[in-house]
């Protein structure tokens, strides 16, 4: 059974830290890794990560992706309050037929205090 | 660009009523969607896969019979959740993948 494990579950920090989530997972035929932020509504996607070694970076956010060790971090430098969301971690896998979905991890419940 | 859009986003029904969420992709072509559901403090459960022009393939414990899904074109797939009960009430998600997968903003389901 394909599994994705994400830790913390839930993470408190000051305005201004840096964060670093993570997520580990188990799964037959990866195709690919993908964060999203959820904040009240449907996720927003982050990155997509197929290849190890190669950060992906957007303002604040940045990920990199471990295919040897089978995990990714992602982390948020200088936070803001506007940062607090569930951040999730999936990974999509393929059955020859075309993708076959996600598996996504239970989210880190990121929470930035001013 | 890789839009992804659900109507409605809330809907409240009585119970035994059926309710039609709809899932389209606005710019881009989507052989295949997915429809989630998400119980509150949860993370997305995947409920069914949805091909066009053919049936849906349907996640373990999610009865086919009870959430219809429907992919008659290649941006738009249904999902009804047919004679609903307050135990349906959740948010209801679709994706497609285009460079990566994208979400819709979800449908919210209340049913009294």
């Amino acid at each position: 059974e394909d599994k994705v494990v994400q830790s913390p579950l839930s993470l408190v920090v000051h305005e201004g830290d840096t964060v670093t989530l993570n997520c580990s997972y188990e799964v037959t035929n990866f195709r690919s890794l993908l964060w999203y932020k959820q904040e009240k509504k449907a996720p927003t996607f982050l990155f997509m990560l197929t290849s190890s070694g190669i950060e992906k970076k957007s303002g604040r956010l940045s990920s990199i992706l471990d295919k040897k060790e089978l995990f990714s971090i992602l982390n948020i430098t200088a936070t803001q309050t506007g940062d607090s969301a569930i951040y999730l971690c999936a990974v999509e896998t393929y059955s020859g037929g075309g993708a076959d979905g996600l598996t996504f991890g239970k989210g880190t419940h990121l929470i930035i205090q001013p | 660009g890789a839009v992804v859009s659900q109507h409605p986003s809330w809907v409240i029904c009585k119970s035994g009523t059926s309710v039609k969420i709809e899932c389209r992709s606005l710019d881009f072509q989507a052989t295949t969607m997915f429809w989630y559901r998400q119980f509150p403090k949860q993370s997305l459960m995947l409920m069914a896969t949805s091909n066009e022009g053919s049936k849906a393939t349907y996640e373990q414990g999610v009865e086919k019979d009870k959430f219809l899904i429907n992919h008659a074109s290649l941006t738009l797939s249904t999902l009804t959740v047919t004679s609903a009960h307050p135990e349906d009430s959740s948010f209801y998600i679709c994706s497609a993948t285009e460079q990566g997968l994208r979400f819709g903003p979800g449908t919210r389901l209340l049913v009294l």
